[in-house]
């Protein structure tokens, strides 16, 4: 069971990133995934939620018209994508999912992380 | 600033019992499930305790949790060194936002 993220990089105030989160070991069709981060130094962050079969979004306030999360189900895949960057953006990104086996533990309650992948906002 | 409130450290001696509170309100605790993840520097969070009190497979017994109205708390028990991090709860808010606690560093003195 394994999340592996890609796609960060350092950016520009304004500029976007698309993020990447590619699932194996687990049926990524079954289950609602989450994106989180990570500021250097800070606490964690929920930045968005996708249900099983896409038709359910939620978002942060703090990225809410600018980020769009989505998934390909047959590529088992999670996608983040980000427009109007700013440096207050600059995080450690971790894609997440039930998909270890627990049940019932809410939308935030997921047992799979991927090793995070480093976003850096900076003129 | 978060939405939950956790103390911002916790310590005590190997085999003692430290215990972390998490308090929130009416639309985040009090009316959805808490769980707990732990951070080792570094490191991805790790789930410790999902839908208030269950542990994953592989959690130690020695790590418990409770909830009680929109309060919650993790305890752990039999304190060990490879216990230190940070310990975050969080919960589904019902105005549709996951929300966190600030974190809470543990020391094992």
């Amino acid at each position: 069971v394994q999340l592996l993220e890609s796609g960060g990089g350092l950016v520009r105030p304004g500029e976007s990133l698309r993020l990447s989160c590619a699932a194996s070991g687990f049926s990524f069709s079954d289950y609602y995934m989450n994106w989180f981060r990570q500021a250097p130094g800070k606490g964690l962050e929920w930045v968005a939620y996708i249900s099983n079969g896409g038709n359910t979004i939620y978002y942060a306030d703090s990225v809410r018209g600018r980020f769009t999360v989505s998934r390909d189900n047959a590529r088992k895949s999670l996608f983040l994508q980000m427009n109007a960057l700013r440096a207050e953006d600059t995080a450690v990104f971790y894609c997440a999912s039930a998909g270890g086996g627990i049940e019932a533990a809410g939308p935030v309650g997921v047992d799979v992380w991927g090793q995070g992948t480093t976003v850096t906002v900076s003129s | 600033q978060s939405v939950l409130t956790q103390p911002p450290s916790a310590s005590g001696t190997p085999g003692q019992t430290v215990t972390i509170s998490c308090s929130g309100s009416n639309s985040n605790i009090g009316s959805n499930t808490v769980n707990w993840y732990q951070q080792l520097p570094g490191t991805a969070p790790k789930l410790l305790i999902y839908r208030n009190n269950q542990r994953p497979s592989g959690v130690p017994e020695r790590f418990s949790g409770s909830k009680s109205g929109t309060s919650a708390s993790l305890a752990i028990s039999g304190l060990q060194s490879e216990d230190e991090a940070h310990y975050y709860c969080a919960a589904w808010d019902d105005s549709l936002r996951g929300v966190f606690g600030s974190g809470t560093k543990v020391t094992v003195l």
